[in-house]
């Protein structure tokens, strides 16, 4: 089975511009997570989506969005890019939602976005 | 203050050693999750404990889950060189995934 795979690795961008980034689940998973990882802050939850409704927020401004299609393939977009918003942003992917039955989560490789 | 508390933060030691990295929280957890990350890739699935007073061996890794579930540990017999990264504990609770703050371990050769 595939593991969660996301798109682009790298990229580069400047202030002021917006980015999308994408994100597929293992084939059967439903529930995907997105994560902000940065040196200071460490892993910070940005939100998470199941059956292309998004369950539960993050503490992240509204420039940080995101959506699920009913592939269970996933986006994030940011607007109005920040050099803080600099960061590794992580993926993960799991069968069920948080809090129903047994549950763990599968991350892909990251996307590193750099805000010059 | 965060619902799952990691400790310690860092860990330096050298080649063939042992270590116990900690994971603490007043709330119960259905199961823990132990990942292990490296710089600019994902963090990697180790094992998911569930039953309360469960221990899980992978080769040189042993997991344990407390008893009332709200505890989980990591012990690594023999450190090398090649364990060195970032160990995250998580877990879901209140219907969310939460995640520890990390240990930076570093073994030396």
């Amino acid at each position: 089975k595939a593991g969660v795979t996301q798109t682009p690795r790298y990229l580069i961008k400047t202030r002021g511009q917006q980015v999308t980034l994408s994100c597929s689940p293992i084939s059967g998973h439903r529930s995907v997570s997105w994560y902000q990882q940065t040196p200071g802050q460490g892993l910070q939850f940005l939100f998470e989506y199941f059956s292309e409704t998004q369950r539960n927020k993050g503490n992240f401004p509204g420039r940080f969005s995101g959506r699920q299609f009913s592939n269970s393939r996933s986006e994030m977009n940011v607007s109005t890019l920040e050099l803080g918003d600099s960061a590794l942003y992580l993926c993960a992917s799991s069968l069920n939602p948080p809090g129903t039955g047994y549950n763990e989560q599968f991350f892909g490789p990251g996307t590193r976005l750099t805000v010059l | 203050t965060q619902l799952l508390e990691q400790s310690p933060q860092f860990l330096s030691i050298q080649e063939g050693e042992n270590l116990t990295v900690y994971c603490n929280s007043s709330s119960v957890f259905s199961s823990l999750q132990w990942y292990r990350q490296e710089p600019g890739e994902g963090p990697v699935l180790l094992v998911t404990v569930v039953t309360g007073g469960e221990v899980k061996k992978l080769k040189r890794l042993t997991f344990q889950f407390g008893d009332a579930r709200k505890d989980s540990s990591l012990h690594i017999t023999a450190a090398q060189p090649g364990d060195t990264g970032l160990y995250l504990c998580a877990g879901a609770a209140f219907n969310k995934f939460y995640f520890g703050s990390g240990t930076k371990l570093n073994v030396k050769p």
